[in-house]
């Protein structure tokens, strides 16, 4: 796998509460970019990131906000925790080219 | 509004035989055409990738045939292995404002290969 690790893997939450995932890559790639992947749905992009504090949003960005304040990193915090959100989570990195994206190994999150 | 649409969403193939996905497109400012394969558990990682200005690319049993004027290009597996079995995604990217790049995804198919 590219140099990117997701925290945690797994969690369990309850509704109402913030929660915030962890993003961190090795790779020093320009783009990063958070998924959620549910059945039926396929990818969709909540929000992505061009560089250290530029971000924007995507498809499915509300209730979600996102910072990046170094290259290796990129958190999305849930803001208050709902069940719609339960998802998998994917984190991916891409490079100047922005073509080809790598992608994390996933957080299953799961709102109670 | 679903701007690269992938057809079928599940895929049944016993082995030996050939997988075939197709994905369609709107935007004709898509200018790479990605598929990902996804393990169960797994990220999605690139399997193979084609620019507009090619037909066909071949990396072992997977061959990408695109067809610029239909706006559709397709991914075949030659002699299906269980092992392929997985869902495959195909994607779209282009460039927008400040000359940064997205992806735009299909929503998958569920591939089986049947020993």
């Amino acid at each position: 796998d590219a140099g990117i690790t997701q925290s945690p893997r797994h969690k369990v939450t309850e509704t109402g509460t913030p929660v915030t995932l962890r993003c961190h890559q090795t790779e020093n790639h320009r783009y990063m970019y958070w998924y959620r992947q549910d059945p039926g749905h396929g990818l969709r992009l909540i929000h992505y990131s061009y560089g250290v504090k530029d971000t924007d949003k995507g498809e499915v960005s509300d209730g979600y906000s996102v910072s990046r304040s170094k290259t290796e990193d990129f958190l999305l915090t849930l803001e208050s925790a709902t069940s719609s959100q339960t998802s998998v989570y994917f984190c991916a990195i891409s490079g100047i080219s922005g073509t080809e994206a790598f992608f994390g190994q996933g957080t299953r999150l799961t709102v109670v | 509004q679903q701007q690269v649409k992938q057809s079928p969403q599940s895929l049944i193939v016993q082995k030996g035989g050939i997988s075939i996905i197709n994905c369609a497109y709107e935007n004709t400012a898509f200018d790479y055409f990605p598929w990902y394969q996804q393990f169960p558990g797994k990220g999605p990682a690139l399997l193979i990738a084609i620019r507009p200005d090619v037909s066909e690319k071949k990396e072992g049993r997977f061959t990408i045939s695109f067809n610029k004027s239909a706006k559709q290009f397709s991914l075949h597996i030659m002699d299906s292995q269980p092992g392929d079995s997985a869902t495959y995604f195909c994607a779209a990217s282009r460039r927008f404002a400040g000359n940064n790049r997205k992806l735009i995804w299909g929503l998958g198919t569920s591939l089986a290969v049947n020993p």
